[in-house]
């Protein structure tokens, strides 16, 4: 069963054309929930952790909000250098595992 | 600070063969991890350590062993490598006294089993 759930697959987005990511989980008892940046052939990058319903930070144009049972990441007037896949993370009640979902593939063309 | 290093970047082996993939931290993290990245799937954890001496089972350990023995180092082995362990690997690191585990993670080794 599918932990973490990520839409939609691929996105692409004029410059200046803002959009939200989705991420929906299933985990229950969450103790954090991960944005992630990851560049072709590198490993993800930390973006946002939040803990509870209601939460939500803000990075440049960026902003991560999280409610009961899924998260948005909204990106406001993109960059082509905003380019890339944007991964969700959940950690589990237990504390040590964390699932991931598969990533929304975002590109912004100039 | 280096980060989170991992070695090698590329290896290609033979069904049957061994290797240990190596990952360094220089941030004196005291949780690392274990994740495989295959395409079109989301991160999946292998192993974790929560400390020096200290390992655990994550969502895929089957084929795979690890040890801690120091802080900084978390090398994960490939005993009788299959196909099914062609996959992109990634180490990571975080730190848990600070009340998140944002994880820090390296450049990933791609390993391909023929």
């Amino acid at each position: 069963e599918d932990q973490v759930t990520q839409s939609p697959e691929a996105l692409r987005l004029q410059e200046g054309e803002s959009s939200s990511l989705n991420c929906s989980y299933t985990v229950s008892g969450l103790r954090g929930l991960f944005w992630y940046r990851q560049d072709p052939g590198k490993g993800p990058e930390f973006l946002f952790t939040l803990y509870s319903a209601g939460e939500e930070k803000e990075k440049e144009r960026l902003k991560a909000t999280l409610t009961k049972k899924e998260s948005f990441l909204h990106i406001t007037a993109p960059k082509p250098e905003d380019s890339a896949t944007y991964l969700c993370a959940v950690q589990a009640p237990t504390g040590n595992q964390f699932y991931f979902g598969t990533g929304t593939s975002l590109t912004v063309i100039p | 600070n280096a980060g989170v290093t991992q070695t090698p970047k590329f290896r290609i082996l033979k069904i049957g063969q061994s290797m240990t993939l190596q990952c360094t931290q220089d941030m004196n993290h005291n949780y690392m991890y274990w994740y495989r990245q295959d395409p079109g799937m989301g991160l999946k954890l292998i192993y974790y350590s929560v400390g020096a001496g200290i390992t655990d089972k994550g969502e895929v350990p089957n084929g795979y062993n690890v040890s801690r023995s120091t802080t900084e180092d978390f090398p994960l082995r490939l005993e009788l490598a299959a196909p099914s362990q062609t996959s992109v690997y990634f180490c990571a690191s975080s730190y848990s006294a600070s009340g998140s585990h944002e994880q820090y993670f390296g450049p990933g080794t791609r390993l391909t089993v023929t």
